[in-house]
């Protein structure tokens, strides 16, 4: 099993340029989630999935968009980027009956200019 | 709103001098609390799952413990691998995704 995968690694945008932070897991779990991560501050949930079709906004949703058509991938759209976007991306993924016991992929460092 | 607050926010040992790490806890109804450990450049890794007050959980030089306010990671016998973050995360029983909160970590550094 490869886990939990993001793509790319590292990115650098230009301020109003789009792009999609792509992730993938194959342990059939039900939930998903998007987090970014920035220094002084917890991990901040940005969408969620309980399941192919199903997305609601977490807790800093605005300047992002995700869809899940499938029960593998759940990617992450950045709109118009912003400096304010500038942080360290994670995806994870968990079974629905231990939600919090969370799968996180290796993260995608994303850099606005 | 939940609120989880982690201590210290770093924390230097030397090897094999053990130590404890601090997560209080606010939350409506704790569904469960967990530890993670994370290493630089990478992603969280999922270490221990609490449920309820007195509860406890072991992997190697890891201890985990539960109160109804706060858990402790206790780590005995440091070794240098085991310098990380250690981040804490509770969920709540709000019905429906029950969201989970993280804190912002403990640095542990252990030196040789």
């Amino acid at each position: 099993n490869a886990g939990v995968t993001q793509t790319p690694k590292f990115q650098v945008l230009k301020t109003g340029q789009s792009m999609t932070l792509q992730c993938a897991q194959d342990m059939n779990h039900e939930y998903m989630s998007w987090y970014r991560q920035d220094p002084g501050m917890g991990l901040r949930l940005i969408h969620y999935s309980v399941g192919a079709g199903i997305t609601d906004q977490g807790e800093v949703p605005n300047g992002y968009n995700v869809s899940r058509s499938t029960t593998e991938d759940f990617p992450l759209r950045l709109l118009s980027a912003a400096p304010s976007q500038t942080s360290v991306y994670f995806c994870a993924s968990s079974y629905k009956r231990t939600g919090g016991e969370q799968y996180f992929g290796p993260g995608t460092r994303l850099t606005v200019t | 709103e939940d609120q989880v607050t982690q201590s210290p926010e770093a924390l230097r040992l030397q090897e094999g001098e053990s130590s404890s790490l601090n997560c209080s806890y606010t939350v409506s109804g704790l569904r469960g609390l967990f530890w993670y450990r994370q290493d630089p450049g990478k992603g969280p890794e999922f270490l221990f799952t609490l449920y309820s007050a007195g509860e406890e959980k072991e992997k190697e030089r890891l201890k985990a413990t539960l109160t109804k306010k706060e858990s402790f990671l206790h780590i005995t016998a440091p070794k240098p691998e085991d310098s990380a973050t250690y981040l804490c995360a509770v969920q709540a029983n709000s019905g429906g995704y029950q969201k989970v909160t993280f804190g912002i970590g403990t640095k542990l550094q252990v030196i040789p």
